[in-house]
């Protein structure tokens, strides 16, 4: 079975301030999703990545796939409130193209 | 509004009594799945349809779940003899042949 592990599970920033969230697996992936989620909605998809050691950028945020396509990040730049949320990686299995979500990681950004 | 839409919002229901939600997917999205998600955890898959074959089914789906795309296109997920440990939020996605999975804003499933 396929698994994600995300880190850290809860975060907790003062506006301005940098972070980044992890998302690792021993498994590798053809694609891995982020998505941010709103308390009592569905998760809004942010951006695919596919090729390893991709980078991305939307904005103030920069998500990387790893060269081994087992591992991305998320990093985000001067933090906002507007940026507070759920954010979950997913991977999507070659054979069915379901996804396998991380625990998500919860983040408030503290005016 | 083309996105994904599902149907109830909320529902809540008493243990043993049967619920059936409903998805409408991205006109023109071949796939459809459904996912579920309970408190502090991301979203777990349940099954997906591909038109109106249902192609593969998680083990969490047990008996009392059945899942339905008779046309290829609105899905119904029903769930029979409700237990507590149903409550969840249940997501519906759908994707063209190859592409991103777009989800739509859940259904709140409470059994009391």
């Amino acid at each position: 079975t396929q698994l994600l592990e995300q880190s850290p599970q809860f975060l907790s920033i003062q506006e301005g301030e940098n972070l980044t969230v992890y998302c690792n697996s021993s498994s590798v992936f053809s694609s891995l999703q982020w998505y941010r989620q709103e308390p009592g909605e569905g998760p809004v998809l942010l951006v695919t990545v596919v090729t390893g050691g991709e980078v991305k950028k939307l904005k103030r945020l920069t998500f990387q796939f790893g060269d081994a396509r087992k591992d991305s990040s998320l990093h985000i730049t001067a933090a906002q409130p507007g940026d507070t949320g759920l954010y979950l990686c997913a991977g999507e299995e070659d054979s069915s193209y379901k996804l396998i979500f991380g625990s998500g990681t919860r983040l408030l950004v503290r005016p | 509004d083309t996105g994904v839409s599902q149907d109830p919002r909320h529902k809540i229901t008493k243990r043993g009594q049967n619920v059936t939600f409903r998805c409408d997917p991205i006109s023109e999205h071949n796939r459809l799945y459904w996912y579920r998600q309970t408190l502090g955890q991301g979203p777990e898959f349940l099954t997906y349809f591909q038109n109106e074959a249902q192609l593969e089914k998680s083990r969490l789906l047990s008996d009392r779940f059945s899942a339905e795309r008779p046309k290829g296109s609105f899905s119904t997920l029903e769930i029979q003899r409700t237990e507590q440990g149903d409550s969840a939020m249940y997501l519906c996605a759908s994707s063209p042949s190859i592409g991103e999975q777009y989800f739509g804003p859940g259904t709140r499933l409470t059994v009391t």
